[in-house]
């Protein structure tokens, strides 16, 4: 158990729906970040918060967005669904977000979109 | 786009065989990292890499760091079945932030 917890576990949609991907640090961490891995693209960056600021952006489409709230947990909202947004999204914490620090991952939320 | 391909893709052995999987780039890291991820489960970190030509050993995992630090590789000495899963290797770009670039990724199948 790493910590990191992520809800829900599963998620089946429809296309042109809108999701909300949650995601709880572990205690004391203040960084958060998201990725995306799917069986084409593996394991992609998507975007980093740090203390509730937006730190760094990786191949986050414009359809989805991230915040990172006061109590340090985020959420990962993903609109106009696409069947290809089909996915494992995972979020992992880490205390200050510098490099080399360890990165924590959850287990991940599996979006299906029929 | 930076790009890390890891050799071979699949990889099913016997358990006490040993084996090496390969992470490569033309793009230098600042560091690399090495992960371990199971079926349902998020990757876990194994090992982080920073000096070129830098070597790390973890019980029966040797992790190398190439000079150029641009690739790396992985050796498992006398594979065990609790070795089974997805290996990945992460290239950390250098800068303020932690953008993990993930390899392609190598899955590895230990049996009895």
């Amino acid at each position: 158990d790493s910590g990191v917890t992520q809800t829900p576990k599963h998620l089946i949609t429809a296309t042109g729906q809108r999701v909300t991907l949650r995601c709880s640090p572990r205690s004391g961490d203040l960084s958060v970040y998201w990725y995306q891995q799917s069986l084409d693209q593996g394991l992609q960056f998507l975007i980093q918060y740090y203390n509730g600021e937006e730190r760094a952006k990786g191949n986050i489409l414009e359809r989805f967005s991230a915040q990172q709230f006061p109590d340090l947990h985020s959420e990962l909202n993903l609109s106009s669904l696409e069947l290809g947004d089909s996915a494992l999204y995972f979020c992992a914490s880490s205390v200050s977000g510098s490099p080399l620090e360890t990165q924590y991952f959850g287990p991940g939320t599996r979006l299906l979109v029929l | 786009t930076q790009l890390l391909e890891q050799s071979p893709q699949f990889l099913s052995i016997q358990e006490g065989e040993n084996l090496t999987v390969y992470c490569n780039s033309s793009s230098v890291f600042s560091s690399l990292q090495w992960y371990r991820q199971e079926p349902g489960e998020g990757p876990v970190l194994l090992v982080t890499v920073v000096t070129g030509g830098e070597v790390k050993k973890l019980k029966r995992l040797t992790f190398q760091f190439g000079d150029a630090r641009k690739d790396s590789s992985l050796h498992i000495t006398a594979a065990q079945p609790g070795d089974t899963g997805l290996y990945l290797c992460a290239g950390d770009s250098a800068g303020t932030a932690s953008k993990l670039t993930f390899g392609t990724g190598t899955r590895l199948q230990v049996t009895l």
